[in-house]
């Protein structure tokens, strides 16, 4: 079962770039990437998802070295309102539980 | 035009009564997932149904029953509720029947509390 690790929370200043980083050092051969977004009191919403190098898209950027045993969730220039729970996935289908995600904090 | 959603949004309820959360979909999508999130904000896999098959069964207590009627729903029955069942239970629904780049979506989620 694919274990992920993420840094329990973050905090950042509006404006600043943002990176969070995911250790799944037993990634298997087959498995993506899958990042999530959780504000208070909501689903968790889906962000961005990769499966080597690096991924962008309007919201975030995903970047995976080659060993694929972690992954750097970096989100540009973040405001307030992107403070919430950010979560790694790996597999999907073994991955029963989320885990606690990184509760980022975006200052003004 | 909500993707998933999820009724009620809030349920209050006495130890012991039996109730019903509903889930809906209109993404056209074949599996549908319930999670729960507890007090520590873990969110863990209940059930996953594929086309109204019953593919993901996690060791949850047999008072609670998932029921699909079609692929665009998937409810779920708690008898005798403890107060260990108060959470947040999540619906969400994905096209790939969780395979590896699978994504799922959310359902705004239901807050039951048992007294």
């Amino acid at each position: 079962l694919a274990k992920t690790t993420q840094p329990i929370s973050m905090d950042s200043y509006e404006g600043q770039e943002v990176n969070i980083t995911c250790s799944h050092n037993n990634i298997a051969t087959n498995d993506y990437i899958t990042w999530y977004q959780q504000f208070p009191s909501q689903g968790p919403r889906f962000i961005i998802q990769g499966y080597k190098t690096k991924v962008t898209n309007e919201v975030a950027s995903l970047f995976i070295p080659a060993d694929r045993k972690s992954s750097t969730l970096s989100l540009p220039r973040v405001s307030l309102s992107d403070t919430a729970v950010y979560y790694c996935l790996v597999a999907l289908r073994r991955a029963l539980t989320f885990g606690s995600g990184t509760r980022l904090q975006v200052q003004p | 035009d909500t993707a998933v959603s999820q009724t009620p949004k809030y349920l209050v309820t006495q130890m012991g009564n039996d109730k019903s959360i509903k889930c809906e979909q209109n993404l056209g999508h074949d599996t549908m997932y319930w999670y729960k999130q507890d007090s520590k904000k873990f969110l863990k896999i209940m059930f996953s149904y594929n086309n109204k098959e019953l593919i993901i069964n996690e060791t949850v207590p047999n008072r609670f029953s998932p029921k699909s009627p079609d692929k665009a729903h998937l409810n779920l029955h708690i008898n005798s509720l403890e107060l260990g069942d108060s959470a947040v239970y999540f619906c969400a629904s994905s096209q790939l029947a969780g395979g590896p780049a699978d994504t799922q979506y959310f359902g705004p989620g239901t807050r039951l509390t048992v007294l």
